[in-house]
């Protein structure tokens, strides 16, 4: 079946660092991924549209300047959180289809853990 | 705008069958789906309704009314490792390209 990668799993760092994540479809092309964030005991709340070889489509309230999308090719889309802090804590997730068709499940990666201290 | 309510929470005993309900508004619906996400990981998928009806995957069957902006997920023989939160999402076309938006999730508990 459809493997999303997603790495590192888990970071902790300093405040005012940037922390790149990456997504990668193992076995498929994805053109479209997603970017989630989680925090505690809540939802997946959808960030941003990553779509490749074109800008990232952001969702209301999510600063396109904090978080930065790349989706260099059909594999591979990168997510940095720049000069995070500690507010900036969460689960950040991952996601992409196999393709276009409406009824295909999106497959998620295993998820960042992100600790900011 | 989309709005997705599901419960908070729900408990149920071993080798039951437990329903979690999930009512929906959305302007662009194209597909109801749900997932199972266990502390700490990642969603896994469970099911996907487009049209009205049942859809049966063994011990775990989802329903769906586009009418009334209704889905319900329904667990057969419980057992411990149900235990996790399910999610709601619905995918939305508006917009120009399809999102999937997530419910809050229920926690479902299931006790011996």
């Amino acid at each position: 079946g459809a493997v999303v990668s997603q790495h590192p799993s888990w970071v902790i760092c300093k405040s005012g660092t940037s922390v790149k994540i990456e997504c990668r479809s193992l076995d498929f092309q994805a053109t479209t991924m997603f970017w989630y964030r989680q925090f505690p005991k809540q939802s997946l709340m959808l960030m941003a549209t990553s779509n490749e070889g074109s800008k990232a489509t952001y969702e209301q309230g999510v600063e396109k300047d904090k978080f930065l999308i790349n989706h260099a090719s059909l594999t591979l889309s990168t997510l940095t959180v720049t000069s995070a802090h500690p507010e900036d804590s969460s689960f950040y997730i991952c996601s992409a289809r196999e393709t276009e068709g409406s009824n295909q499940p999106q497959h998620f990666g295993d998820g960042t853990r992100l600790s900011i201290l | 705008g989309q709005n997705i309510d599901q419960p908070t929470e729900m408990t149920a005993t071993e080798g039951a069958i437990v329903q979690i309900n999930c009512t929906y508004q959305t302007s662009g619906f194209n597909g109801l789906f749900w997932y199972q996400q266990h502390a700490g990981e990642a969603p896994t998928f469970l099911s996907y309704n487009v049209l009205d009806g049942l859809e049966e995957k063994g011990r775990f069957s989802s329903f769906l009314s586009r009418s009334k902006g209704y889905s319900y997920l329904l667990l057969k023989e419980l057992q411990m490792k149900d235990s996790a939160s399910y999610l709601c999402a619905v995918r939305d076309l508006s917009g120009g390209y399809n999102k999937l938006i997530f419910g809050a999730g229920t926690r479902l508990a299931v006790h011996p």
